[in-house]
C-alpha cells in the first residue's frame, strides 16, 4: 500500500521558515518525481514545486521561486521543501504527491496535508 | 507559465445527468493533463491522467478527452458520490504545472 505521510507544519511569524518532510512506503522511490501542492483555506489547488526522480531536476511557481527549496533523500525515501521568509499568503494545507513517473507526469498519490499557518 | 482555464465554476446538476466540464490551456500542452476530483477536508483524487487514461479504480462513467489546448471531463451519469469539486492540472513542461480554479459540481 502506498502511502505519504507529511510532517513539519505548523505556526510561523511572518519571516519564518519551516521545513516539510513527506515520508514514502510501499513504491520504489527512486522511481518516481515527488509534488508539493498547496491550498489556501477555501481556495483552489496550487502547484508549489516537483523534483525529478534522481533530484537532478526541480521546479517551482513563480510565487515561491527563491523562498521555497524542494529536495529528496532517496535513501530515506523521503522528500523535503524548506520555505523560508514565509508570508501570510502561504499559509496554506500543503500535500505532497507522487508522480506517475520519474519525470512530468500527473500525481496519483498524495498524502494527508500538513497545514502551515503564518501568523504574528 | 501555462493558464488553465476551467468553465464553468459552478455546476447544478441532479444524479443521472450527463455532465461535461471544459478545460482550456493558454498554449498547446498535447495530451499532458490530468482530472482530480477533492471533496471537502479531503486530498485529490486522480482520475484521468494523459487526457483521456482513466485512473485504476476510477469508475467508467468518468472519461476524458482533448488535445492541444481545450479539454473536457465528462461524467456519463452522475451519481450521489460525484458531488465534490474538479481540477484539471497541465504538466506539459518544466514550467509549473498549474491547475484550474476548479469547478464545484453540486446537487440541483
Amino acid at each position: 500500500e502506498v502511502q505519504l505521510l507529511e510532517s513539519g507544519g505548523g505556526l510561523v511569524q511572518p519571516g519564518g521558515s519551516l521545513r516539510l518532510s513527506c515520508a514514502a512506503s510501499g513504491i520504489t522511490f527512486t522511481n518516481y518525481a515527488m509534488t508539493w501542492v498547496r491550498q489556501a483555506p477555501g481556495k483552489g489547488l496550487e502547484w508549489v514545486s516537483g523534483i525529478s526522480n534522481s533530484g537532478g531536476h526541480t521546479y517551482y511557481a513563480d510565487s515561491v521561486r527563491g523562498r521555497f527549496t524542494i529536495s529528496r533523500d532517496n535513501s530515506k525515501n523521503t522528500v523535503y521543501l524548506q520555505i523560508n521568509s514565509l508570508r501570510a499568503e502561504d499559509t496554506a494545507i500543503y500535500y505532497c504527491a507522487k508522480g506517475r513517473y520519474g519525470g512530468n507526469s500527473a500525481q496519483d498519490y498524495w498524502g494527508q496535508g500538513t497545514l502551515v499557518t503564518v501568523s504574528s | 507559465d501555462i493558464q488553465m482555464t476551467q468553465s464553468p465554476s459552478t455546476l447544478s446538476a441532479s444524479v443521472g445527468d450527463r455532465v461535461t466540464i471544459t478545460c482550456r490551456a493558454s498554449q498547446s500542452i498535447s495530451s499532458w493533463l490530468a482530472w482530480y476530483q477533492q471533496k471537502p477536508g479531503k486530498a485529490p483524487d486522480l482520475l484521468i491522467y494523459d487526457a483521456s487514461n482513466l485512473e485504476s479504480g476510477v469508475p467508467s462513467r468518468f472519461s476524458g478527452s482533448g488535445s492541444g489546448t481545450e479539454f473536457t471531463l465528462t461524467i456519463s451519469s452522475l451519481q450521489p458520490d460525484d458531488f465534490a469539486t474538479y481540477y484539471c492540472q497541465q504538466y506539459n513542461s518544466h514550467s509549473p504545472h498549474t491547475f484550474g480554479q476548479g469547478t464545484k459540481l453540486e446537487i440541483k
